[in-house]
């Protein structure tokens, strides 16, 4: 069965320090790859998408993630966070021509001033 | 200048009522969806609609109705609450396009049954 792995459930940082959250699925075939936000008390919000092409995506915020195929991964970055990072992310997985999101079970990052 | 709007925002209901949520997009997409979150806030697709024909339906209780008017609405009815249907729920719409798609997410609906 298709899945995905968060395997950071919590993270708490001091502003400016780096951050990578992880991100493994399980699907042999094409995939489309995305990361959605939380912020606390509201919607889910795209940081960013891989769909084909450049396996390094940069999205809204200055973050940023990695697709590597041969590890099944696409990892979360921001070089510096701020304290308004604060929130749950949760990365998906769209198998290639379907419309079905899977999400995996979320991060939930605090920063601290 | 809403793209994904739900109603009610909050809902604390009673076991074995019968509850409605509805959702509305102004994106002119032509999918919507239904997405459950649970109090460890994993999220799950429950249903999907393509220009009212349902597409995707993922095991979920036959308590558990869509009703898609048109394109730009679907609605999500509950029959027979049980305490395990409290959650969040977040409609979400999408354009259809070969290869996949961006979905937007709704602000949630908090359900809660007593």
């Amino acid at each position: 069965a298709q899945s995905v792995s968060q395997h950071n459930h919590h993270v708490i940082l001091s502003e400016a320090a780096s951050l990578e959250l992880g991100c493994n699925y399980s699907y042999g075939g094409t995939v489309n790859l995305f990361w959605y936000v939380q912020y606390p008390g509201q919607h889910l919000q795209l940081l960013l998408k891989y769909f084909s092409g450049d396996p390094l995506v940069k999205g809204i915020k200055g973050f940023e993630a990695e697709f590597i195929k041969s590890k099944f991964s696409f990892n979360l970055r921001k070089p510096s966070v701020q304290w308004s990072d604060t929130a749950e992310y949760f990365c998906a997985v769209m198998p290639y021509n379907t419309d079905k999101l899977i999400f995996g079970t979320g991060t939930r990052l605090q920063v601290f001033p | 200048d809403t793209a994904v709007s739900q109603t009610p925002k909050y809902l604390v209901t009673q076991m074995g009522n019968d509850k409605s949520i509805k959702c509305e997009q102004n994106l002119g997409h032509d999918t919507m969806y239904w997405y459950k979150q649970d109090s460890k806030k994993f999220l799950k697709i429950m249903f999907s609609y393509n220009n009212k024909e349902l597409i995707i339906n993922e095991t979920v209780p036959n308590r558990f109705s869509p009703k898609s008017p048109d394109k730009a609405h679907l609605n999500l009815h509950i029959n027979s609450l049980e305490l395990g249907d409290s959650a969040v729920y977040f409609c979400a719409s999408s354009q259809m396009r070969a290869g996949g798609n961006e979905q937007y997410f709704g602000p949630g609906t908090r359900l809660t049954v007593t």
